[in-house]
C-alpha cells in the first residue's frame, strides 16, 4: 500500500478556509485517497474519498494532483468544531478485496477564534 | 438509523485474563473491521471481515483473534492480556469493502 505523509500540525483561523496537504508519491492506479478525522477519542469520521477526480461534499473538498502524487483536504469555511486529527489514507481495491486500511499519524488541525 | 454499537465502552481486566469486545455494525452493513488505538502507536489496524470471512489481517500477534457471525455482528477476544494491550478499541462497519466506514465509539480496555 501506498504510504501517506502529511504535516504534523496546522492552525486556521475560524471562517477561514483549512487547506491540509498530503503526499502520496507511490499511489498507484487502483489505490483511492480517504480522509477521515477524529476528534478528541471519538472513533474517526468518514470526510470524503476520491480517485483521479476532484470531490466534493457538504462537508469538504478534495483535490488530487493530475500526477495523483498528492492531494488537499479544503474545508471551506472551518469552525472551532473542526479542530480533530485528519488523516489521509491511501486504499487499494484489487479483484474485488481491498487492502488493510492504515492510518498514518494525522495532520492536528487547530481551529482558533 | 443506529450508528455502530461497541460493548462495553470500558473494561477494566488483569494481566493474564482474556477479553471479548462485541461490534454491533449499522443495519445492513456486511464488513466490519477492528482497530487499536494508543497514545503510542496510533491507530492500528486489527482484523477486517465480510460476510463471516476474514479478509484481511494486521500484524498483531494470535492472541488477537476475532469473528463474524451470520447478522454481521462481530466480536473481538484478547487472550493472555499484557499490560500493553490497554488501548482503546474501535470498531467500524461498511457495506461493503470497499465502501465508506462508520465507526463505533470504541471500547476502552484497561489491563491492570
Amino acid at each position: 500500500d501506498a504510504k501517506t505523509t502529511q504535516p504534523t500540525s496546522m492552525d486556521c483561523a475560524e471562517g477561514r478556509a483549512a487547506n491540509l496537504p498530503c503526499n502520496h508519491s507511490t499511489i498507484s492506479g487502483n489505490e483511492y485517497v480517504y480522509w477521515y478525522r477524529q476528534i478528541h477519542s471519538q472513533g474517526p469520521q468518514y470526510i470524503i474519498h476520491g480517485l483521479k477526480n476532484n470531490e466534493t461534499n457538504e462537508m469538504a473538498s478534495l483535490i488530487i494532483t493530475e500526477d495523483r502524487k498528492s492531494s488537499t483536504l479544503i474545508l471551506p469555511h472551518a469552525t472551532l468544531r473542526d479542530t480533530a486529527v485528519y488523516y489521509c489514507i491511501v486504499r487499494g481495491f484489487k479483484g474485488g478485496t481491498a487492502s488493510k486500511l492504515t492510518f498514518g499519524t494525522g495532520t492536528r488541525l487547530q481551529v482558533t477564534l | 438509523k443506529a450508528g455502530v454499537t461497541q460493548t462495553p465502552r470500558y473494561l477494566i481486566k488483569t494481566r493474564g485474563q482474556q477479553v471479548t469486545l462485541s461490534c454491533s455494525p449499522i443495519s445492513g452493513h456486511r464488513s466490519v473491521s477492528w482497530y487499536q488505538q494508543t497514545p503510542g502507536q496510533g491507530l492500528q489496524f486489527l482484523f477486517e471481515y465480510f460476510s463471516e470471512t476474514q479478509r484481511n489481517k494486521g500484524n498483531f500477534p494470535g492472541r488477537f483473534s476475532g469473528r463474524q457471525f451470520s447478522n454481521s455482528r462481530s466480536e473481538m477476544n484478547v487472550s493472555t492480556l499484557e499490560l500493553g494491550d490497554s488501548a482503546l478499541y474501535l470498531c467500524a462497519s461498511s457495506l461493503a469493502v470497499e465502501g465508506r466506514m462508520v465507526f463505533g465509539s470504541g471500547t476502552r480496555l484497561t489491563v491492570v
